[in-house]
Parts: structure tokens; sequence; C-alpha cells
């Protein structure tokens, strides 16, 4: 079965410290994302990226670095982690055709 | 620039009941519009889209949409509620032709049994 497998499933990072965000996909599909999950916000695009060695801005990218090195793993990289990145993280992949969205099960961050 | 809003943070009924969530959106073209349920402690799950075509759209679980292009609508149904419908249910927007989806803030549902 296609799936997107996230890790950590939770993390506890220190202010101004450097937290990477593991995604994996197995839906051979071109799309992955990452969105944040925020009380009150919904969910927010990060970072996306369409194919591998290659990543865009989202709506709120600001703080965040993408990587996507292959067609399967995508990650999310906090440089100097920060109070307000405290949130619920998913990757999500799609396959154009279908247009719909596959989550992984999701990262809660704490920055303490 | 698009959005997606959904005007009630939460809402709540009895098992048995009609359920009717609603989502309105602002967008140029013509909307791909998706609903994703999010259960308590999961992750989000897809429960239908409209691309094109009948404006009732049949999803997962017993719910259905109906888009209505006059007032910018997309709401969700369902008839009747269980309570295991009971979850966040959020609403989407794809910007056409670039495989970007926003979602709007969602409602969280509470069906008692």
């Amino acid at each position: 079965e296609a799936a997107v497998t996230q890790s950590p499933r939770s993390k506890v990072a220190v202010t101004g410290g450097k937290v990477t965000l593991s995604c994996h996909q197995t839906n051979n599909h071109d799309y992955m994302y990452w969105y944040r999950q925020d009380t009150g916000h919904g969910l927010r695009l990060i970072h996306y990226s369409y194919v591998a060695d290659s990543t865009e801005k989202g709506d709120i990218p600001d703080g965040y670095k993408a990587s996507r090195p292959s067609q399967e793993n995508f990650s999310l990289i906090l440089e100097l982690a920060s109070l307000s990145q405290t949130a619920v993280y998913f990757c999500a992949s799609s396959d154009s055709s279908q247009n719909t969205l596959y989550f992984g099960a999701g990262t809660r961050l704490s920055v303490l | 620039a698009q959005s997606v809003d959904q005007p009630d943070a939460h809402v709540t009924l009895y098992e048995g009941a009609s359920l009717e969530l609603r989502c309105s959106y602002s967008y140029s073209a013509a909307p791909y519009l998706f609903w994703y349920v999010q259960y308590p402690g999961q992750s989000l799950q897809f429960l239908l889209k409209y691309i094109t075509g009948d404006a009732v759209v049949k999803g997962t679980k017993g719910f259905e949409a109906e888009f209505r292009k006059s007032n910018s609508s997309f709401n969700l149904k369902k008839s009747p509620a269980h309570w295991s419908d009971s979850a966040k249910y959020f609403c989407a927007l794809e910007n056409t032709g670039y495989q970007n989806f926003y979602f709007g803030k969602g409602t969280s549902l509470t069906v008692i049994p």
C-alpha cells in the first residue's frame, strides 16, 4: 500500500538549535509538500517540490529550508529553531493526475 | 489570491441528525475543491473532490458535497450523522495547474450519541 512516512513522530528542540524533519513516500508521486498545523490556522504550506533536486516556497517559508534529494525523500530543515515554530508538521505527496493529497502521520515539534 | 473559508469552527449535533459543514472559496478560475477529515490523533484523509461535471459529488464514508458556483460554496453533507463522524473537517482548494492546495481552518464536528 502506498504510504507517506514521517520521522520523527515527535521532537523536542531547543531554541536556536537545528531540526530536521524527514519524509519518505512510496507512492511514486512527483509532488511532495510540507504543511504546518496550528490551532486556529488550519494547514499552511511551507515548501513543496515537484521534482528531485528542486524545491519551491509555499505561503510561509521564512525560517524553513527544504531538501528533495530523491523522488522518495523530502526534508524540512529548521536551521535556527524558534518558539513560534512549535506546531504539528505534515508531509504529503500527490499525483497530478489524481489531484489528491496523501498525508503522513505528522510530527509534533515542541521548541523550548 | 485564492482563499478558503470555513465559517464554523465548531459544530455539534445529535446522532441521526443531518449534518452540513459550510465552505466558501475565492478563486479566479474554475476551482478544484476537496474535503479532508482528521480524526482525533490522526492524520488527514481524503473524503471527496470536485473537479468538473455534476455539482453533487459523493465520497467515502457516506459523505457528499455540493458545488455551487453561484455563491462560491462547497458544503459537505451527510445524513444521518453517526457518532464516529466526530472529527475535524477541512475544505481545500487546488491552485489549478500548480498543484498547490490551500486549506480552510477546519470545522470540528462533535456528534453526540
